[in-house]
This record gives structure tokens, sequence and C-alpha cells, in this order.
């Protein structure tokens, strides 16, 4: 398996502002994604972060609301860009070691939106 | 209708008690089925995998796929307060880009 930390845990924001999360994994990994997780819901792939070149995002996602990028094999940063409290949500960094079969999940950033 | 679909509960059972959770999907090319177990405050943590259809057991959990009713379970025995949390299903197909998939989870509490 893989230790995936994710910085910040938790945040309070603003509407309007804009918050980086970091996602650092202990070892090189093929592929990184971002997660979101809305209270009493399941989770919801926001975008595959590919390293080197642009992210891939899902049908109701769009780059500049959440820009992602993978500098490495073992980072990722996920933006959340001008908030509302629509975007209040857990947002999780997964990772996959090999198959579908081995995909991680970091334990989350929690974000509110004021 | 969504692909994958799994009572979210909540389920509340004694401590000892045999747990079936269970998912239905309605995607037939879905070849790789995972389970996932989230404490409360915490990231979803990978439990057990299972490829096409049958059973495969470790420890007190067991995974069951049927394929041809479309259907997975996943059953604890002699169940633990310290399994109190929410259980998640995830499928994916064997070729492309194989995204997970994901049921609406089931939250579990298993009382002493």
């Amino acid at each position: 398996s893989a230790v995936i930390s994710q910085k910040p845990s938790r945040d309070i924001c603003q509407r309007g502002t804009s918050l980086t999360i970091q996602c650092q994994v202990d070892s090189q990994v093929t592929m990184m994604f971002w997660y979101r997780q809305q209270p009493g819901q399941s989770l919801t792939l926001i975008a595959t972060a590919n390293q080197g070149s642009e992210a891939t995002y899902e049908s109701g996602f769009v780059i500049d609301k959440f820009p992602i990028s993978r500098p490495n094999l073992t980072f990722s940063t996920l933006t959340v860009s001008n908030m509302s409290p629509e975007d209040s949500s857990i947002y999780l960094c997964s990772v996959r070691m090999a198959g579908p079969e081995t995909q991680y999940f970091g334990p989350g950033t929690r974000l509110l939106v004021l | 209708q969504k692909e994958v679909e799994q009572d979210p509960g909540p389920l509340s059972v004694p401590e000892g008690a045999i747990v079936s959770l269970n998912c239905t999907y309605s995607n037939s090319a879905f070849q790789y089925f995972m389970w996932y177990r989230q404490y409360s405050r915490k990231g979803p943590e990978l439990l057990m995998y299972t490829y096409s259809s049958g059973n495969k057991e470790d420890g007190r959990f067991t995974a069951q796929v049927d394929k041809s009713s479309k259907y997975i379970s996943l059953f604890i025995r002699d169940s633990q307060p310290s399994d109190s949390a929410t259980y998640l299903c995830a499928m994916t197909l064997i070729q492309g880009a194989q995204k997970l998939v994901f049921g609406q989870g089931t939250r579990l509490t298993i009382n002493p």
C-alpha cells in the first residue's frame, strides 16, 4: 500500500477565496486522482492528475474551478477557486499503484465555506 | 438509475452478529469489485477486492460476487464494535480508464 498525506486536514474559508490542497505520497505511483465526498454522499471523481500534462476532468468539473498540478510522481495539488458554500465538502486524494485493485485514499481535507 | 446502488442504512446490529452488506449494479462489463471501509472523519480504506465472480475470504470478511445477478456482498462474521464504519462498494471495468464507480455507502453500527 501507500502512505498518503494531505494538507490542510481541514479549513474554514470565506466565499470568493481559493484554497490549495496538497497531496504527498511516500512512493512513486502511476496514477493520482482527486475526489469529492459531500455530506452523506458517495465519492465523486473530480479529475485524474497527470504527471507533466494537464489533468483529465470528469463531466461537471472544469479546470478554471479546480486547477490541478502534478509536478512529479509523488505530489499533486488541487485548488478550489472562487469558493461558494456549495463547495463545502471533503476532498480526497487517491493513488493507484498498479491495477484498480490497488487504489488507496488519503485522509481527506474537510472544507467549510462560509 | 445510478450505475451502482447501495442501501445507505443506517444498519445497527448486536456484537457477534453476521452482517451482510450489498450492492447492485447495472453495467455487466464491471469486472473488478472492491469494498472500502471508512471510519468517521477518515479516508476510505481498501478492505477487499475480487475479480470477476466468486468468493474471497479474509479473516472475518467474505466478499461475494454474483455477476449473473449483478450483485455483490460483503459478509462480516463475529462482528465487533470496531467494525462500526461506513462501507462503500466500488467497481470498475477491466479495460480503458478503469475509473472506480462507488456506491453511496452503508453506515454500520455494531452495538456492544
